[in-house]
Order: C-alpha cells, then structure tokens, then sequence
C-alpha cells in the first residue's frame, strides 16, 4: 500500500512562511490534497490538486508537487493557522485514499 | 447548500456493535460517494471506506473488513456504518465524507459534524 509522511511539527514566528512536507514515492505523478483541523473540528480541505484553493480558503495558501515530495505553504502565517495539516491521495492501486500522519504547525 | 448530518455520540461495551448515520442534503444523493474516516483520540485520520449509494457497491479496508458494514438509504440520504464486535481500540471520532472525483482521484470538500465512539467496559 501507498505511505504518506510528513515531519510531526513545524514551528513558525507570525508573519513568517511555513513549508510543511508531505513524502511519497514518485508522489509528483499523484494529485495531493491537504486538510487543516483545528482541535475538536472536522477537517477542512484547504487546496486540491497539488495547488487550488477550495472557495473561502486564503491566497496564503498553496501547494507544489513533484518528484518525491508534496509541499504546503503558508505565507503571512496568523494565529489562526495553527492546526493539524494532513495530505492525502488516492491509491490506484488499491482504489482508496490514503492520509499523511499530520503535521501540527504551531504559531510562536 | 451540502450539509452531512451525523448521529450523536454513544458509548458501548467491548465485544458490542455500533451503527453511525451520516445524512445529507443540498446535493442529489445518488450522484457522489460517501466515506468514512476516523480519529482516534491524539491520533491522524484513517480512511475506512467508501460506498456508492448509486449501486450500494462498498469497500472497506482490509483490516476491518470482517467487522465494518456500510449501507445506505436512499429514500432518506443516509448513510450507515455498522462496526461490530467492538474493541477498545475502536474508541474514535468517526467522520463521513462526501468524495469528490477528480480524474484517477478523489477529495473531500464537505465533511459530518464527527460521531464519538468510546468503547469501554
């Protein structure tokens, strides 16, 4: 089956960018997904095919993907973006979806 | 506008079953698959499975397939997951999906309010 990583936490000062790193094998020729949850809420999809936003979600989020990494970016970061990031793709392979182990960004 | 409706929380005894319905509306039902994830207390999501409510064709992970039934109803909208012979490592917060396709993939715009389960003697 597909393994999806992703490093347990990433600290970053407001105002600043944070990068967060989704690993997969040959992950560049997959479509990639992130979610944001926030504790005690549902997950929110904050961009879709490697790199567009879902209506609502802010321009300070984007997305790039090729080779063996998938990569998140949160410019500006506010208080507010501190959450849970999870990428996911879909399986071919085995027709489901798959899910990185999250990333808890933390804001300073 | 789409809206996933979950069935509140419930507490069962090891060995016990648990049903969660997941309804929806704003969106024809039969037109998109639905999933199911869960979270286990501190821990990331699981997907568990998925069903077509077009044709109630439905696939579950290997590891709970002897144990998970998903069904739906299409004269209500809703969808079910039955998770039988429950352990307390099934203690989770379980989410439906809506999956949106995409080519050879699919994402979730639109989520359930999340349905606690705690298994414990």
């Amino acid at each position: 089956s597909y393994v999806l990583t992703q490093p347990p936490s990433v600290s970053v000062a407001p105002g600043q960018t944070a990068y967060i790193a989704c690993g997969g094998n040959n992950i560049g020729y997959k479509s990639v997904h992130w979610y944001q949850q926030r504790p005690g809420q549902a997950p929110v999809l904050v961009i879709y095919y490697n790199n567009d936003r879902p209506s609502g979600i802010p321009e300070r989020f984007s997305g790039s993907n090729s080779g063996n990494t998938a990569t998140l970016t949160i410019s500006r970061v506010e208080a507010g973006d501190e959450a849970d990031y999870y990428c996911q793709v879909w399986d071919t392979s085995n027709d489901n979806a798959v899910f990185g182990p999250g990333t808890k960004v933390t804001v300073l | 506008q789409v809206q996933l409706v979950q069935s509140g929380a419930e507490v069962k005894k090891p060995g016990a079953s648990v049903k969660v319905s997941c309804e929806a509306s704003g969106y024809k039902f039969t037109n998109f698959a639905l999933t199911w994830v869960r979270q286990a207390p501190g821990q990331g999501l699981e997907w568990m499975g998925w069903i077509n409510p077009y044709n109630a064709n439905a696939k579950s992970v290997q590891n709970l397939q002897d144990r998970v039934t998903m069904t739906t109803d299409t004269s209500t909208s809703t969808a079910y997951i039955e998770l039988r012979n429950l352990r307390s490592d099934d203690t989770a917060v379980y989410y439906c999906a809506r999956a949106d396709p995409g080519g050879s993939t699919y994402y979730y715009v639109f989520w359930g309010q999340g349905t606690l389960v705690t298994v414990s003697s």
